[in-house]
């Protein structure tokens, strides 16, 4: 099956700076990856996604880019807010399945 | 609008008792999920009802049972709770496969199992 590795599991980052967080997946026939971001006491809610036919993807601050040669893709935020901290979540799956394979998740923490 | 309502938010049971937890969405949405959420381990897939009437296991499946009750509703029971069965559960829902759209979650049941 499916595994998804994450890095890093905690990232702090000053406000203003830059957060970057990547996965990678070992199944080629995978090409869904959506991002979860989880606040404290909730749960998971979907920031952004992309698709295998897609190599980059932006929402304002945040943007996800993927290399299916590599098998990984990453999730960047700039310019960085407090409310910004939270756990998220990679997560991998072939088109159609119904079966999502989730990284490990990364805390970040945004200091102001 | 609710979204995915998960009942009871906290539980403790005493190995071996059983429990059953509650999950109803109202957005009308075809697919519904048990992850279960453990330190350091991520969301690991239950069960998963692609529609009503459909139940299916997930990667982790041994001590649970699901039904899915209508289209809204959609439970997990654990019928001899056991201390490995200490975690956050998270119920989803999605009009489709996961694989390509976005599932809905709810706020989560801890679960102590002592």
């Amino acid at each position: 099956g499916e595994n998804v590795e994450q890095h890093p599991s905690t990232l702090s980052v000053q406000e203003g700076d830059s957060a970057v967080i990547k996965c990678t997946y070992s199944d080629s026939a995978s090409n869904y990856f959506p991002w979860y971001k989880q606040e404290l006491g909730k749960g998971p809610q979907l920031i952004i996604d992309i698709r295998s036919n897609v190599g980059e993807k932006k929402d304002q601050r945040i943007a996800v880019t993927l290399n299916k040669t590599a098998k990984h893709f990453s999730l960047h935020i700039t310019e960085t807010q407090p409310e910004d901290s939270a756990v998220y979540f990679c997560a991998a799956a072939w088109y159609g399945s119904y079966q999502l394979t989730f990284g490990k998740g990364t805390k970040l923490s945004v200091i102001p | 609008n609710a979204g995915v309502t998960q009942t009871p938010k906290f539980q403790v049971l005493k190995t071996g008792q059983s429990m059953t937890l509650q999950c109803a969405q109202d957005m009308n949405h075809n697919s519904m999920y048990w992850y279960r959420q453990d330190p350091g381990m991520g969301l690991r897939l239950i069960y998963y009802s692609a529609s009503e009437g459909t139940t299916d296991k997930g990667e982790v499946p041994n001590g649970y049972n699901v039904s899915r009750l209508n289209k809204r509703e959609f439970s997990l029971r654990l019928e001899s709770a056991a201390p490995s069965q200490t975690s956050v559960y998270f119920c989803a829902s999605s009009e489709g496969p996961g694989g390509y759209t976005e599932a809905f979650f709810g706020q989560g049941t801890r679960l102590t199992v002592v």
